[in-house]
């Protein structure tokens, strides 16, 4: 049974740096094709995909963020941290991390998601 | 930078047929997936691989993928289908991207 579970701060300043830590369970990071990705949702609005890291340590980032995000895995400790630099209100949302299979880029486990404030 | 559309809305009456659709240049030579996310609720996987339905999914949802267009459909609809539903895109050179999500009322 898989499951994935996202912690880390609820509320954030501007221009601090956010780390969010997904723990899960049911996989290995260290299996062939599996990979662990981190989307958003800020409230009434869509999702919108962060990044995402395989098994082989291959890194992909939304073009958009790409600066400002860093995304590491720890394959002993079965966890994937998302580092995102220069918090500003507009990246007040909801954060998941999900589980990918393979490279053909669907999500078929989602944690519960963590709600982060951004204000001052 | 790639983009797909879905209609803000779609309305359907219990046990008829809605069809959701996902517009894109060329969409039907990338992979799309479908989820169904419930208030409060993280997304739940329901098509992937344009096609398929994970398991425990029921068989009335299906998807079809072509040309531009990426069209989830949904049949003999129940209120329990009631939900946001949000169609993304993948290939190599565009990967992860989500539509803006449709919102399904059954009424």
């Amino acid at each position: 049974q898989i499951t994935l579970k996202e912690s880390g701060p609820t509320l954030v300043k501007p221009t601090q740096t956010l780390t969010l830590t997904c723990t899960f369970s049911g996989f290995s990071l260290s299996a062939s094709g599996v990979g662990v990705g981190w989307i958003r949702q800020p409230p009434g609005k869509a999702l919108e995909w962060l990044a995402l890291i395989y098994w082989d340590d291959d890194k992909r980032y939304s073009p958009s963020l790409e600066s400002r995000l860093t995304i590491t895995k720890d394959t002993s400790k079965n966890q994937v941290v998302l580092t995102m630099t220069n918090m500003d209100p507009v990246d007040t949302a909801t954060y998941y991390c999900a589980h990918s299979r393979n490279r053909f880029g669907f999500f078929d486990y989602w944690g519960q998601g963590t709600l982060v404030t951004v204000s001052s | 930078s790639y983009e797909v559309t879905q209609p803000p809305s779609v309305s359907v009456s219990p046990g008829q047929t809605a069809s959701i659709t996902c517009s894109g240049d060329k969409l039907g030579n990338k992979y799309t997936c479908w989820y169904q996310q419930k208030p409060g609720q993280s997304p739940v996987l329901v098509i992937y691989e344009d096609s398929k339905r994970p398991s425990g999914i029921p068989e009335r949802f299906s998807g079809s993928n072509s040309g531009n267009t990426a069209t989830l459909t949904i049949s003999g609809t129940q209120a329990m289908d009631e939900a946001d539903y949000y169609c993304q895109a993948w290939d190599s050179s565009a990967p992860w991207v989500f539509g803006g999500g449709t919102k399904l009322t059954v009424l």
